[in-house]
C-alpha cells in the first residue's frame, strides 16, 4: 500500500500564481523527496528534505516538513506553463534494512496561460 | 548523482511473451530498485536488487512473473514474463543509496 497521500489530486491555476501541494505519510521516515513527472515520462528529482529539517528551498520551490503531523508541502511560486506535470512525494521509511522509496498518489498540476 | 540508462524506452508486445528491460548505472551502486507505474497511477515498488543476492520482492510481486538479475554493481535487468494486457505500464529503475535518480522508463504495451 502507498505510504503517502497527496492532495489535491488535481490542481489547475493561472500562470504566475503559486501552487501548493500536500503530502501525508504514515510511518517515521529518514527523508522525504518530491519528484516531477511530465506526461508519463521519467521522474525528475526536485528536492530532498531530511527528517531533522523543517524547510528547504530550491529556486522557486519551497518544501516544508512537519514530522509531528507526518506531512509535507511543496510550494511552487510564480508558476509557469512548463510547471504543468504530475508531482509525487516519496518517503524513505525508517525501517531497519529497508532503503526504498514509497510514493504518494501524486498531484496533477495544470498551469493555464 | 548517478545517471541511469534504461532500455528499451518503449515496446509493444504480444500477450504470452516476455520482455527483458535493462538498467545501466554510470557508477557502482549497492541497491537498485524496480518500480511499476500503471496508467494514471503512482509508482509501486516491485523489488529491490542487491548485487550477489536474490532480489527482494514486495507484496503482490513474485519472482516467476518478474525475474530480476543483478550481475554487477552497475547493471540490472527486469523481465516481465508471460505478459497480459494488465502488465501494460511504465517500468522504471533507480539506483543508489537514496534511489533518487530514475531512468526514463520503459513504456510497455501488451496487446
Amino acid at each position: 500500500s502507498q505510504q503517502g497521500e497527496e492532495d489535491p489530486q488535481a490542481l489547475s491555476i493561472q500562470e504566475g500564481e503559486n501552487a501548493t501541494m500536500n503530502c501525508s505519510y504514515k510511518t517515521s521516515i529518514n527523508n522525504l523527496q518530491w519528484y516531477r513527472q511530465n506526461s508519463g515520462r521519467g521522474l525528475v528529482h526536485l528536492i530532498l528534505i531530511r527528517s531533522n529539517e523543517r524547510e528547504k528551498h530550491s529556486g522557486r520551490l519551497r518544501v516544508t516538513l512537519d514530522t509531528s503531523k507526518k506531512s509535507s508541502s511543496l510550494l511552487i511560486t510564480a508558476s509557469r506553463a512548463a510547471d504543468t506535470a504530475s508531482y509525487f512525494c516519496a518517503t524513505d521509511p525508517e525501517i531497519q534494512g529497508a532503503q526504498k522509496l514509497v510514493f504518494g498518489q501524486g498531484t496533477r498540476l495544470t498551469i493555464n496561460p | 548523482s548517478a545517471v541511469i540508462s534504461q532500455k528499451p524506452s518503449r515496446d509493444i508486445c504480444q500477450r504470452g511473451t516476455s520482455l527483458t528491460i535493462q538498467c545501466q548505472v554510470d557508477s557502482q551502486v549497492t541497491m537498485m530498485f524496480w518500480y511499476r507505474q500503471q496508467p494514471g497511477q503512482s509508482l509501486t515498488l516491485i523489488a529491490t536488487a542487491n548485487q550477489g543476492s536474490e532480489a527482494t520482492y514486495e507484496s503482490g510481486f513474485v519472482i516467476d512473473k518478474f525475474p530480476i538479475s543483478r550481475p554487477n554493481l552497475t547493471f540490472s535487468t527486469l523481465t516481465v514474463s508471460n505478459m497480459s494486457p494488465e502488465d501494460s505500464s511504465i517500468y522504471l529503475c533507480t539506483g543508489g543509496f537514496y534511489g533518487y535518480t530514475f531512468g526514463s522508463g520503459t513504456r510497455l504495451t501488451v496487446v
